[in-house]
């Protein structure tokens, strides 16, 4: 029962590279959601997803890109990233309405140098 | 919009000693949800407890309990007889609603819990 997985777990990557950060469910969940968190500010949403194919724009969307072509996979592309967007990343899943809980997968450590 | 307080940033306790860490809420919503998750020091988010709007009872779970009071907006949490596994960041997290965009979870900014052996 592998639950929720994030792929790299660790990352470093230069000024103005493109890098991408999957996240897998094996739930079927249908939402999916990315956070980042960061000293000072808690965890902050980035992007979220009610089902394959939809996506909204959470509190810090900037400079990110989702796509969710299948439930279970939920990828996160910093376009061209940015020193200020080094962070852990964290994505979730839940089995439906806001009245269930978030799961979350293990993090990625993103660093860009 | 949706807020929650958790106005603690930091405690530390001797092991066994009972810590209560406190949350604030903010919604304009009569149906919400809110949640207390746990980070230890390796780093992952752990769900513990999910509390309905509609229903105050208290929640008790081992050395764990909860108290959510509507006419004060707080849902609390208190360790008793803590122990150093209990160190960690502990997030409240506030849940609008049932679909669309109020489906988000807002968090606090949490508390970080020291206990010393």
């Amino acid at each position: 029962d592998a639950g929720i997985t994030q792929s790299p777990r660790y990352k470093i990557t230069e000024t103005g590279r493109q890098v991408t950060l999957m996240c897998h469910q094996t739930w079927s969940h249908s939402y999916m959601f990315w956070y980042r968190q960061d000293l000072g500010h808690g965890l902050r949403l980035i992007y979220y997803s009610a089902a394959a194919d939809i996506t909204d724009k959470g509190e810090v969307p900037d400079g990110y890109v989702v796509s969710r072509s299948k439930t279970e996979n939920f990828p996160l592309t910093l376009e061209s990233a940015t020193r200020s967007q080094t962070s852990v990343y964290f994505c979730a899943s839940r089995r439906g309405l806001a009245q269930y809980e978030q799961y979350f997968g293990p993090g990625t450590r993103l660093t860009v140098t | 919009a949706q807020k929650v307080t958790q106005a603690q940033t930091e405690i530390s306790v001797v092991e066994k000693e009972d810590v209560t860490l406190d949350c604030v809420y903010e919604t304009r919503d009569t149906t919400y949800y809110l949640f207390w998750y746990k980070q230890p020091p390796s780093g992952e988010l752990v769900f513990l407890i999910r509390r309905n709007s509609f229903d105050e009872q208290n929640e008790i779970s081992g050395r764990y309990s909860w108290n959510f009071q509507k006419s004060t907006s707080s849902f609390n949490f208190t360790i008793t007889a803590s122990q150093v596994v209990d160190s960690a960041v502990y997030f409240c997290a506030l849940s609008e609603g049932f679909t669309g965009a109020n489906s988000k979870l807002t968090f606090g900014k949490g508390i970080t819990l020291s206990v010393r052996p």
